[in-house]
């Protein structure tokens, strides 16, 4: 079975400047996705950015990007410019690559960008 | 297009009464999958489904049915609700060629 490990339950970054958050994860399977998710206040669950594992390229989507290491089954996210809208629970997820697969997440890294 | 819609959007039970809460989608996926969220805690799966007449159980399913009559409904159903399922409760969608799930706005339930 897949686990996946946020050591992380709270960080704090003032607004404009960067922040990563960690994300650890066990799996015997060679090809997966990786995900983060972003929960804000709202409750609803939006996609962050994601990482194919067969993939050495870094993901990257605007501010957010991705360090992953498939070695060490890292996978940290960093967010620059950090903004207030950027306040929110992040999950990181991981996904075998069959069809259809379920997600399964980590605890979660509740991030506050201070002003 | 309204995505994933969840209905209700918050509801109180009593110890041991009965509910469904209803999960719809127009994106025409043929995977769902109901998940519940505890405070502070990621998301565990309960219930998914890879098509109509299809189901299978997800990590935490006691408590739990499901079924799906219908490629855009799957209804989660609560028999006996104890308190230990309260929770937030979301539905999701995906297709089987892609690699993303598609979340409904989620409904949070209190057993009292």
């Amino acid at each position: 079975a897949q686990t996946v490990t946020q050591s992380q339950p709270e960080m704090s970054v003032q607004e404009a400047e960067t922040v990563t958050l960690s994300c650890t994860y066990d799996t015997s399977e060679s090809n997966y996705y990786l995900f983060w998710y972003k929960q804000p206040p709202s409750r609803q669950m939006i996609l962050v950015i994601r990482q194919e594992a067969y993939k050495q390229q870094n993901a990257t989507e605007n501010r957010f990007s991705v360090n992953f290491q498939k070695a060490a089954k890292s996978f940290s996210l960093k967010i620059s410019d950090s903004q207030l809208g950027d306040t929110a629970m992040y999950f990181c997820a991981f996904r075998r690559e069959t069809s259809g697969s379920r997600l399964t997440f980590g605890e979660g890294t509740q991030l506050t960008v201070n002003p | 297009n309204a995505g994933v819609t969840q209905t209700p959007k918050f509801r109180i039970l009593k110890i041991g009464q009965s509910m469904t809460l209803q999960c719809t989608q127009d994106m025409n996926h043929n995977y769902m999958y109901w998940y519940r969220q505890d405070p502070g805690m990621g998301l565990k799966l309960i219930y998914y489904s890879v098509g109509a007449g299809i189901t299978d159980k997800g990590e935490v399913p006691n408590g739990y049915n499901v079924s799906r009559s219908t490629t855009e409904d799957f209804p989660l159903r609560l028999e006996l609700a104890a308190p230990s399922q309260t929770s937030v409760y979301f539905c999701a969608t995906g297709q089987g060629t892609s690699y993303e799930q598609y979340f409904g706005p989620g409904t949070r339930l209190t057993v009292t």
